[in-house]
């Protein structure tokens, strides 16, 4: 079983719908949570970085955790054709041991917004 | 720009030789990771160095890869005699000092193609 689970779609949606980007994961250690978006031949950009269970928000994002489910999503509202890119969750454990700088990352999911 | 610096964007190795791609921390960042994205596959954690020291090397293959960060200069990963399976994209990662949330800011990665 992988330590994070990520549908990778590929997600097709029309412009100004609201997007739900979801993961799961098995590793209670895992205390901080990430998501980037990726364009096709970068490297992945930091969107929304999180600790605490609930909602932080960010413009048009949401970033939602709920630990004791061990489910995290990503909300986009509004989207725009420009949001078309692969969204990737990651998360790492709290500091302490050697392993607290590595980030453990889902599949990615590909989302597509047309016009 | 201020961003983490990866080069060269496209390297071309035949089999049996080496290849070094080298990482530049975005300014007044400490921390340096690689990571390494397979086709189909997500972002696999490989190495992660401050300088002059290896943090965690839990994610490197056993043989013919390593990872270096000088006192001076930039993060260097090395790969000896590769094969065709190390065809992939590299991507470094920076963050600042200290435990707990530092995110990381990645750069556009290194694509290596192995003939």
């Amino acid at each position: 079983q992988k330590e994070v689970e990520q549908d990778p779609g590929p997600l097709s949606v029309p412009e100004g719908a609201i997007v739900s980007l979801n993961c799961t994961y098995s590793n209670s250690a895992f205390q901080y949570f990430m998501w980037y978006r990726q364009y096709s031949r970068k490297g992945p950009e930091l969107l929304m970085y999180t600790y605490s269970s609930g909602n932080k928000e960010d413009g048009r994002f949401t970033a939602q955790v709920d630990k004791s489910s061990k489910y995290i999503s990503l909300f986009i509202r509004d989207s725009q054709p420009s949001d078309s890119a692969t969204y990737l969750c990651a998360m790492k454990p709290r500091a302490g041991g050697t392993s607290y700088g590595k980030l453990t990352f889902g599949q990615g999911t590909i989302l597509t917004v047309h016009p | 720009n201020a961003g983490v610096m990866q080069n060269p964007r496209h390297l071309v190795r035949r089999r049996g030789q080496e290849a070094r791609l080298r990482c530049s921390p975005m300014k007044g960042h400490s921390h340096v990771y690689w990571y390494r994205q397979l086709p189909e596959e997500g972002l696999k954690f490989m190495v992660y160095l401050q300088k002059e020291n290896i943090i965690d090397e839990s994610g490197m293959p056993k043989e013919r890869f390593s990872a270096e960060f000088p006192k001076e200069g930039p993060s260097i990963l090395r790969i000896q005699q590769v094969v065709r399976g190390d065809s992939a994209a590299y991507f470094c990662a920076s963050s600042p000092e200290g435990q707990g949330l530092k995110p990381q800011h990645f750069g556009d990665g290194t694509r290596l193609s192995i003939l």
